[in-house]
């Protein structure tokens, strides 16, 4: 069975400071994808990032950057220089197998960043 | 272009009554999902639709769901004899063959009095 974990459940961070969301996962297969989605208060879930489970290679994209490391099982979110728009829930979900598969998603991380 | 759309944005229904759920994946879609988000439960699986394959219905929690998907576009989640525990936000999603970023609708938030 797969599983993921999101220890974190709520930060609470002053606008412009870094701040790291922490994923560790849990299965068997050699095969799997790793995902991050946010969930503005709006409520629609936005994809963030895909990697899939032969790709450790760390991946920035603006503010954004991911720590991927299979030792640890762990699957790590950094927002840099945070700002107002970051406040969100964070979901980190891995899926295993085949194409499309379901996903299995941690209960989340609520992002407060305050002005 | 358009995104997944849901159908109704909100739903207030009476413990024991049916209700029909639907979902519009974005076109050119040919795998569709379904999640249920709860503040107990939070995000679950319920079923997955990939082109004519025999969907997957391993995350549905009774026999009271149930989902199809005509002419592999629209799909429908029916929950019959509501019960309270029903309540809940059903998210539907769809991603395009051979890749695996699922993109998710607004959702449809069901309310069972």
């Amino acid at each position: 069975a797969q599983k993921v974990t999101q220890a974190q459940t709520e930060i609470s961070v002053v606008e412009k400071e870094d701040v790291t969301l922490d994923c560790v996962y849990e299965t068997r297969d050699t095969t799997y994808y790793l995902f991050w989605y946010k969930q503005p208060p709006s409520g629609e879930l936005v994809f963030l990032i895909r990697r899939n489970s032969f790709d450790e290679q760390n991946e920035i994209s603006g503010r954004y950057s991911w720590n991927f490391q299979k030792s640890t099982s762990s699957f790590n979110f950094t927002i840099t220089a945070s700002q107002v728009v970051d406040s969100a829930v964070y979901f980190c979900a891995l899926s295993v197998g085949g194409a499309n598969s379901k996903l299995t998603f941690g209960k989340g991380i609520t992002l407060s960043v305050r002005p | 272009g358009a995104g997944v759309s849901q159908s109704p944005s909100n739903k207030v229904t009476e413990k024991g009554k049916d209700v029909e759920l639907r979902c519009d994946p974005i076109s050119g879609h040919t795998a569709l999902y379904w999640y249920r988000q709860s503040l107990g439960q939070g995000l679950e699986f319920l079923i997955y639709f990939q082109g004519n394959s025999a969907p997957d219905k391993s995350g549905l929690p009774s026999d009271r769901f149930s989902a199809e998907r005509t002419g592999g576009s629209v799909s429908t989640l029916t929950i019959q004899r509501t019960q309270q525990e029903d309540s809940a936000v059903y998210l539907c999603a769809s991603s395009l063959n051979l890749r695996y970023e699922q993109y998710f609708g607004p959702g449809t938030r069901l309310t069972v009095t």
